[in-house]
């Protein structure tokens, strides 16, 4: 099975500080990996797609990497604050788009 | 940026009772819909996927005959919940596929079953 591991549920860090995520696959490496916001009693919202080929992905304080020596990407919020309060779910596509997920990390950011 | 509305947002219904919940893409077509549950402080599971002008198809261990899919229009799949039970509360989230591949969510259904 395709297999996708958030190994920390929660993450509580001070503003400011940077967040990291992890998010481990088992078995063959996925053409791409997804990252999604979720908040409570919401949808997941797309943040960034990082592909099999590529080592890094920024988009404004986020940034994510994905390494296939490891089977793994990290997912960094910098600067964080406050409204980065959410549970990230990290997700590989199968079968054309299909998508399994991740259990998802909850980070809460003390002001 | 494409938006992806369920209806309702939330509904409680007695057990027995039939649900329905659309799913629809406000400003793009969509060919290929999925329907994921997702319980208390776990992931999001995939149920089924939703094809425009075909039948749908189930992930393992999703009871077909329970969970009705259909995806009348490009921009419309609809599930409903045959004979609701307790353990059906959930809540349930669409999703549909851009023309860039990328899958857009719906904000969700809560559905209580008592």
């Amino acid at each position: 099975s395709q297999k996708i591991e958030q190994n920390s549920e929660a993450l509580n860090i001070q503003e400011g500080k940077t967040a990291t995520l992890t998010c481990n696959y088992t078995n063959y490496s996925p053409a791409y990996l997804q990252w999604y916001r979720q908040d409570p009693g919401r949808g997941p919202v797309f943040l960034l797609l990082i592909r099999e080929n590529e080592k890094e992905k920024r988009k404004e304080r986020l940034k994510v990497t994905f390494d296939t020596t490891l089977k793994q990407s990290l997912f960094h919020i910098t600067a964080s604050q406050p409204a980065d309060s959410a549970t990230y779910l990290c997700a590989r596509a199968y079968n054309d788009y299909k998508l399994s997920f991740g259990a998802g990390t909850t980070v809460t950011v003390r002001a | 940026g494409a938006v992806v509305s369920q209806h309702p947002s939330w509904v409680i219904c007695k057990s027995g009772t039939s649900v329905k919940i659309e799913c629809r893409s406000l400003d793009f077509q969509a060919t290929t819909m999925f329907w994921y549950r997702q319980f208390p402080k776990q992931s999001l599971m995939l149920m089924a996927t939703s094809n425009e002008g075909s039948k749908a198809t189930y992930e393992q261990g999703v009871e077909k005959d329970k969970f009705l899919i259909n995806h009348a229009s490009l921009t419309l799949s609809t599930l409903t919940v045959t004979s609701a039970h307790p353990e059906d509360s959930s809540f349930y989230i669409c999703s549909a596929v851009s023309g860039s591949k990328t899958q857009y969510f719906g904000p969700g259904t809560r559905l209580l079953v008592l």
